[in-house]
Order: C-alpha cells, then sequence, then structure tokens
C-alpha cells in the first residue's frame, strides 16, 4: 500500500519565479495538509484541503495556494519565490485529522 | 511565545536507557496530541496519539498527557540505535481545528550502542 508521494523530491528556483508542488494521498484518506519545515524547525501549517476545497489556512501570504482534485491529490503553488521560501514542504494525508497525518517524505525547495 | 515549546535537545543516551521527551504548551484549545519520529531526509511518521490526559501505551512508547499542567510526555524504554531521530510533538483543536497542527520543534535523540 503506497503511503503519501510527492513530487519531485528536490527543485532549485530562482527568486521571483513561480513553483508547483504535486502529492497523492495515502489510499483511502481524503483530507490533504501542507506543511513548510524550515531547517531545525517543526513544520507549519500551510493549509487543508478537503472535498475540493480550502477548509483552513495558516499564517502564510497569497502567494502560497493550493488545489485538490476529485481524486484527492493536491497542488502547492508558490509564487513571486522569495530566498525565505527554501525549506521542505511537506503533505500529509489523513481520513481523520484528529488522529494524525501520514506524511510524505518532502520536497526540498531552494531559492536562489 | 510559541504555542507549543519542546525541549529542545539534543539528547545523547546509551542503548537500553529509558528516554524522556517533553513538550509543554499554551492554548487551552489543544485537544489531540501527537508523537512523530523524523529521520534524516525524511517525512515526519506518526508514532502515537491520544485525545484524553493520561497515559497511553504501545510497545515500547508511552505517551503522557497532563491538560492541568498543559505538558505532554513521550517515553521509550529500553531505546534501541534505531531510535535515533528527532521526535516532534505536535497537537491540536476539535473539529474544524483538528486538522491544524500545531508541532514543536523537535528533540534530537541519539542513542548509543
Amino acid at each position: 500500500d503506497a503511503g503519501v508521494t510527492q513530487s519531485p523530491t528536490h527543485l532549485i528556483k530562482t527568486r521571483g519565479q513561480q513553483v508547483t508542488l504535486r502529492c497523492s494521498p495515502k489510499s483511502g484518506h481524503d483530507t490533504v495538509s501542507w506543511y513548510q519545515q524550515a531547517l531545525g524547525q517543526g513544520p507549519q501549517f500551510i493549509f487543508q484541503y478537503y472535498e475540493e476545497e480550502e477548509r483552513q489556512r495558516g499564517n502564510f501570504p497569497d502567494r502560497f495556494s493550493g488545489h485538490q482534485f476529485p481524486n484527492y491529490s493536491s497542488e502547492l503553488n508558490v509564487n513571486a519565490l522569495l530566498l525565505g521560501d527554501s525549506a521542505l514542504y511537506l503533505c500529509a494525508s489523513s481520513w481523520d485529522a484528529a488522529y494524525g497525518y501520514t506524511f510524505g517524505s518532502g520536497t526540498r525547495l531552494t531559492v536562489v | 511565545q510559541k504555542e507549543v515549546e519542546q525541549d529542545p535537545g539534543p539528547l545523547s543516551v546509551p542503548e537500553g536507557a529509558i528516554v524522556s521527551l517533553n513538550c509543554t504548551y499554551s492554548n487551552s484549545a489543544f485537544q489531540y496530541f501527537m508523537w512523530y519520529r523524523q529521520y534524516s531526509r525524511k517525512g515526519p511518521e506518526l508514532l502515537m496519539y491520544t485525545y484524553s490526559s493520561g497515559n497511553k501505551e504501545d510497545g515500547r512508547f508511552t505517551a503522557q498527557v497532563d491538560k492541568s499542567s498543559k505538558y505532554i510526555s513521550l517515553f521509550i524504554r529500553d531505546s534501541q540505535p534505531s531510535d535515533s531521530a528527532t521526535y516532534l510533538c505536535a497537537m491540536s483543536g476539535r473539529n474544524t481545528n483538528a486538522g491544524k497542527s500545531t508541532f514543536g520543534d523537535g528533540t534530537t535523540l541519539t542513542v548509543k550502542p
């Protein structure tokens, strides 16, 4: 049973560019959340998608947007990249978020 | 001040030791409490979750929650070198807020053979 899969695994972008990260949730999971993890810190909640709608959002600017498709897969888009956006971006899925998430291995984004 | 504070570590123990990992929180709306383990270059892996005060045991792991003190702990018995990782506590609220987990910054544990 495949867990959460994310692509790509690594990405290097130039400041000002736009990036799209992709996530396929674990089979049976319908809720997808995205987190940003800076080096040496815990994951920070970006937003959560359920039934193709953004259900909750963390303290991130509008440059961060997302989408969920009918098959529950999801995309995270970041516009006008800043150097400070360099981080590990984690996708997590669940069937009931109160009982914790299954995380993917993440996409490491480097902005130069 | 952060909503969730985690003992920063790093922590280094000999194989077989009992390990105690701790977090405190300030938001009384937190109702669900989780512990994750994160190996280098990997995503966090859920170890334990609980939603009530008291102890929950799973093999060598025991999660303890004290809501009155806003304090949670994870105990690892008979620690093994394979337990060497970063441990993250996480918490969330009820209903619609259950989806937003707030994490501590992690404690890095090294278990020496």
